[in-house]
């Protein structure tokens, strides 16, 4: 069965630090794909991000990175430079071959000016 | 229109009403979704229309009834609904279903007196 468990709740910091969001999942598959969504205030999930389990290149994005270990089984995402607008909900997300998404809990994060 | 669109944005109905949630998608997109997410909750899967058939139905209850009558329109009627059913319900579409990135709409936020 497919698992996603973001240990991390809440955090908080000030703008311009930096943040990493942890991610942690199980599979018993060995094709699956992994997903980062962005919720702010107003609801809607955005995406951010879909990396599949043959793909472990890092990627970044502007401000954004992710760090794709197999193994570990984890899935990070970094901020860097923290800005206020970065305040949100971030789901992270595993879809495997054959079975629709499942969504880990959420981690809040609060970036204060 | 662009993206995916759910009309009302905000619901406040009776316990004995009966309305519904609509959601369009402009992606020509062939699988959409139903979730439901609650507060301090995981999101939680409640429909899935593949090709316009239900090809998941979470154990949801029968006072929710959804329907797709094309690849672009999903419905959520509700009917009889509790207090407890008060929550923020997403529709998500995508290219096929398991494995594929979801966009979702901005939610409809639902109050059950």
């Amino acid at each position: 069965a497919q698992k996603v468990t973001q240990a991390q709740t809440e955090i908080s910091v000030v703008e311009k630090e930096d943040v990493t969001l942890d991610c942690v999942y199980e599979t018993r598959d060995t094709t699956y794909y992994l997903f980062w969504y962005k919720q702010p205030p107003s609801g809607e999930l955005v995406f951010l991000i879909r990396r599949n389990s043959f793909d472990e290149q890092n990627e970044i994005s502007g401000r954004y990175s992710w760090n794709f270990q197999k193994s570990t089984s984890s899935f990070n995402f970094t901020i860097t430079a923290s800005q206020v607008v970065d305040s949100a909900v971030y789901f992270c997300a595993l879809s495997e071959r054959n079975n629709d998404m499942r969504f880990g809990a959420g981690t809040r994060l609060t970036v204060k000016p | 229109e662009t993206g995916v669109t759910q009309t009302p944005r905000h619901l406040v109905m009776g316990m004995t009403n009966k309305k519904s949630l609509k959601c369009e998608q402009h992606l020509g997109h062939n699988a959409m979704y139903w979730y439901k997410q609650s507060a301090k909750k995981p999101l939680e899967l409640m429909f899935v229309y593949n090709f316009k058939e239900q090809t998941e139905n979470n154990s949801v209850p029968s006072r929710f009834s959804p329907e797709c009558p094309n690849s672009s329109h999903l419905f959520l009627h509700l009917h009889t609904l509790q207090p407890e059913d008060s929550a923020l319900y997403l529709c998500a579409s995508s290219q096929f279903s398991a494995g594929e990135t979801q966009y979702f709409g901005p939610g409809t936020r639902l109050l059950v007196l």
